[in-house]
């Protein structure tokens, strides 16, 4: 069965710099989520899209900010980016059944490191 | 607001024992409860989800847990422990509020399995 997808896997950084983490929701699914985790950490909600619109935000920096298109994939954009942004990022999606949510699937999550 | 507490960020266990991991909840509406799996450099894997019905779930790998509403708890069991159960494991929930609602993970436990 097909995945989430997110590219890339890795990406190596310097400070101030910019990236784009890129998210490919399973097929079907519309709602598209975007968690950071840091070493040792439980994944923290950053935000997250329904139907291309912003459904919820999370403790998003300003610096990072975040679409989805037409074909539902999704991209993370990060400006500025400091020592602190590293850290895996995981992109999940789900989909709309009724008025509920089915669970979250991860994706394999982009490692990004800021040196 | 939703959140989970784990007790315990490490578990050890023998290979053929019990393994328990506790998760304790607190909602202001009716949950969803969810438990994952992440193994190193993954993303995370869904074990079991508990949403409406039977309180007992059962999920892959021969896991399984028990809703109490009672004691606001939703803890993973398995009566055997496998080597390949070594992971780190979040309990997670969201609110049953009927529209796309992030998942809110728990700080993890560590789940050691010795021979």
């Amino acid at each position: 069965a097909a995945g989430v997808i997110q590219s890339p896997r890795h990406l190596i950084k310097e400070k101030r710099e910019t990236a784009t983490l890129k998210c490919y929701p399973i097929p079907r699914h519309d709602t598209v989520y975007w968690y950071q985790q840091g070493p040792g950490q439980d994944p923290q909600f950053l935000i997250s899209f329904y139907e291309k619109m912003q459904s919820d935000k999370g403790s998003i920096p300003d610096r990072f900010s975040a679409q989805q298109f037409s074909d539902y994939h999704s991209e993370l954009n990060m400006s500025s980016l400091e020592l602190g942004d590293s850290a895996l990022y995981f992109c999940a999606s789900s989909q709309r059944q009724g008025p509920y949510n089915s669970p979250l699937h991860f994706g394999n999550g982009t490692r990004l490191t800021v040196t | 607001a939703q959140s989970v507490t784990q007790l315990g960020s490490h578990v050890s266990v023998s290979e053929g024992a019990l393994v328990l991991l506790r998760c304790n909840y607190s909602s202001s509406v009716p949950p969803y409860l969810f438990w994952y799996v992440q193994y190193p450099n993954q993303g995370l894997q869904l074990l079991l989800k508990y949403t409406t019905g039977a309180t007992l779930v059962k999920g892959i790998n021969g896991f399984e847990a028990e809703f109490k509403k009672s004691e606001t708890s939703f803890h993973l069991t398995k009566p055997s422990a496998h080597m390949s159960d070594a992971a780190e494991y979040f309990c997670a929930v969201t609110l049953n509020t009927g529209t796309a609602s992030k998942l809110t993970f728990g700080t993890g436990t560590r789940l050691q399995v010795t021979l």
